[in-house]
């Protein structure tokens, strides 16, 4: 099993649509957890952090499960901009973040 | 300010070539690192700094060898490198506050072919 699974997509909206991607993690020690968006040969962005609470910003919302292992990340009102790839992100121990392979995401007009 | 700069932004080299890849932060982070983020993959930790000190090296070959010679910089020499050694080159920092929101600011990476 990989440390950290998401959905490879590729998602295809139409602007204005609601989306949100789905990512598990192995181990249940997990410390911390983010999502990153990268785009096409850029580095990753930190999108935002997540925690047990959920946390929101603008049209982006949050949400961590540590019983069921279980992030995500919904989007609402999509823009042409939003198109990338979602990283989720879990900081096992220490210093140390394994990524998810991604999630591509493409708003269309 | 969250930037983390690189240089060069891309370099091409032959397997007897020696190079070195630059980072450099002034956010006052005490932790830095190099990943490899291969065509359509994610990054994956090759090297971790904490104060200046190696602190992981995720079984890294021995023709990368990092060097951190203060807490603003951050280098990856590279000597007798491999075709499929060529990747984006990721550098990162945070703050090292050993809690479980240290958050990493990536650098915009090194596009390295090695021909």
């Amino acid at each position: 099993r990989k440390e950290v699974e998401q959905d490879p997509g590729p998602f295809n909206v139409p602007e204005g649509a609601t989306v949100a991607f789905n990512c598990t993690y192995s181990n249940s020690a997990s410390q911390s957890f983010f999502w990153y968006r990268q785009d096409c040969r850029k580095e990753p962005k930190l999108l935002m952090s997540v925690y047990s609470s959920g946390n929101e910003d603008g049209r982006f919302t949050a949400q961590l499960n540590r019983a069921s292992q279980y992030i995500s990340l919904l989007i609402r009102d999509s823009k042409l901009s939003d198109s990338a790839t979602y990283l989720c992100v879990v900081n096992m121990e220490g210093n140390k973040l394994v990524f998810g392979a991604g999630t591509i995401l493409r708003v269309k007009s | 300010d969250t930037e983390v700069t690189q240089t060069p932004k891309h370099l091409v080299m032959g397997m007897t070539n020696k190079k070195s890849l630059k980072c450099e932060q002034h956010m006052g982070h005490r932790a830095m690192y190099w990943y490899k983020q291969k065509a359509k993959k994610p990054p994956e930790l090759m090297f971790v700094y904490s104060y200046e000190k190696l602190s992981i090296n995720e079984s890294v070959p021995s023709r990368f060898s990092p060097e951190c010679p203060n807490s603003s910089l951050l280098n990856l020499h590279l000597h007798a490198l491999q075709p499929e050694d060529s990747a984006l080159y990721l550098c990162a920092s945070s703050q090292e506050r050993h809690s479980s929101t240290d958050t990493q600011y990536f650098g915009p990476g090194t596009r390295l072919t090695v021909l």
